[in-house]
């Protein structure tokens, strides 16, 4: 039974590049987390999505970012255009339900802008 | 302010040692808590979940306050694995971290 994967664990790319982080859910968990973990700092929300809906991306930044859940296939969280300060943890997490149901952690990727 | 504010620690303590720490809360209609831990910054783990009665999980105990709008975990005969930064959380289906207290068990 595997928990939630994601892929790449790493990620290293240059200034004005995309970054393109996958998350795939756990097994019949339709809910999707995106957080994010900046050097010293704790986690913070960044978009909660179910199939082909964002429900809330409050916590997304107004630019470059945007994330998906499609049909089918896994979670994309798209940076366009990085700079250093999008250097960070990035953990997705899924639910079975919404609402306060446990959420479950992937492993996260690390991207690293040079 | 923050949603979620804990004591960053660190706590620094032999094996064996009972450590207890404190989490506030300031979203009064927040309906659940966990705590979670993590480790190195790898993915945060659960380690259980909170309720206004009280919560016992082998040597961790987690208890919540709503009237003061704290919550608290208590470890017990402390392990070096214990060993971790541990993240209290409140879940509005977003979750809110606060910034982690590090707990040190020392041989």
């Amino acid at each position: 039974n595997a928990g939630v994967m994601q892929n790449p664990r790493h990620l290293v790319r240059r200034r004005g590049q995309e970054a393109r982080l996958r998350c795939s859910p756990m097994k019949g968990h339709s809910h999707v987390y995106w957080y994010r973990q900046l050097p010293e700092e704790g986690l913070k929300f960044m978009v909660y999505l179910q199939k082909e809906n964002i429900i809330d991306e409050s916590g997304m930044p107004k630019e470059r970012f945007s994330a998906e859940f499609p049909k089918e296939g896994p979670s994309i969280l798209r940076i366009q255009q990085v700079v250093r300060g999008d250097s960070a943890a990035y953990f997705c997490a899924s639910a079975k339900t919404g609402s306060t149901d446990t959420q479950y952690f992937g492993p996260g990727t690390r991207l690293t802008v040079l | 302010r923050k949603e979620v504010e804990q004591d960053p620690g660190p706590f620094n303590v032999p094996e064996g040692a009972t450590v207890a720490f404190n989490c506030t809360y300031s979203n009064s209609a927040s309906q659940s808590f966990f705590w979670y831990r993590q480790d190195c910054r790898k993915e945060p783990k659960l380690l259980m979940s909170v309720y206004s009665s009280g919560n016992e999980d082998g040597r961790f105990t987690a208890q919540l306050n709503r009237a003061s709008q704290y919550i608290s975990l208590l470890i017990r005969d402390s392990k070096l694995s214990d060993s971790a930064t541990y993240l209290c959380v409140s879940n509005d289906y977003k979750l809110s971290f606060g910034a982690g207290t590090t707990v040190t068990v020392r041989a």
